[in-house]
């Protein structure tokens, strides 16, 4: 069983371009996460999705963050417009659709570079 | 609102020692906590956690925590240590409904051989 899979490992984005970054969940997971991971800080909780729904989105930035976890496809994370603060290491996490205090897995992470 | 501190950023310790990480919580509701380990450059694995049940939770590669709900502790410990386990450790906790996890800042883990 294949675990959280991400792509890209490494990108790099010169500022006002576009980032996307992608999650396949583990097999039979609905539930996705994102978290973000700043240099020498601890992960914060961006967005938790299920398939076609946005659930919670309170860590989510107001403007050029979205994220998307369409019924068929891996879960998407769009930063618009990056710029150089949005250097950070991104984590997806899943988990199974049961009830709460599941363990989420997580991804080896997207690491993200604004020039 | 839920928070985790992690009381150390930094533990060096010899190899084959025992060793302690400290972990704080702050909820108003009842609680789930983890560890989580991340190796350089990967993303992060599970050690242990505690959702209920007996408050010593024994968790991968030999650790085990203990959960202290009138300290609201739950300190992370190994007897004896590897080079191997250098490496980030993250506290963390959810309130099971909200689902999100809330991180400490992490505990960066050296052995000295």
């Amino acid at each position: 069983n294949a675990g959280v899979m991400q792509n890209p490992r490494h990108l790099v984005r010169r500022r006002g371009q576009e980032a996307r970054l992608r999650c396949s969940p583990m097999k039979g997971h609905s539930h996705v996460y994102w978290y973000r991971q700043l240099p020498e800080e601890g992960l914060k909780f961006m967005v938790y999705l299920q398939k076609e729904n946005i659930i919670d989105e309170s860590g989510m930035p107001k403007e050029r963050f979205s994220a998307e976890f369409p019924k068929e496809g891996p879960s998407i994370l769009r930063i618009q417009q990056v710029v150089r603060g949005d250097s950070a290491a991104y984590f997806c996490a899943s988990s199974p659709p049961t009830r709460a205090a599941d363990t989420q897995y997580f991804g080896p992470g997207t690491r993200l570079t604004v020039l | 609102a839920q928070s985790v501190t992690q009381l150390d950023s930094q533990v060096p310790v010899f190899e084959e020692a025992p060793v302690e990480l400290r972990c704080n919580y702050s909820s108003s509701v009842s609680v789930y906590l983890f560890w989580y380990v991340q190796y350089p450059n990967q993303g992060l694995q599970l050690l242990l956690k505690y959702l209920s049940g007996s408050t010593l939770v024994k968790g991968i590669n030999g650790f085990e925590a203990e959960f202290n709900k009138s300290q609201t502790s739950f300190h992370l410990r190994k007897p004896s240590v590897h080079i191997s386990d250098t490496a980030e450790y993250f506290c963390a906790v959810s309130d099971g409904g909200a689902q999100k996890l809330v991180f400490g800042q992490g505990t960066r883990l050296t052995i000295n051989p």
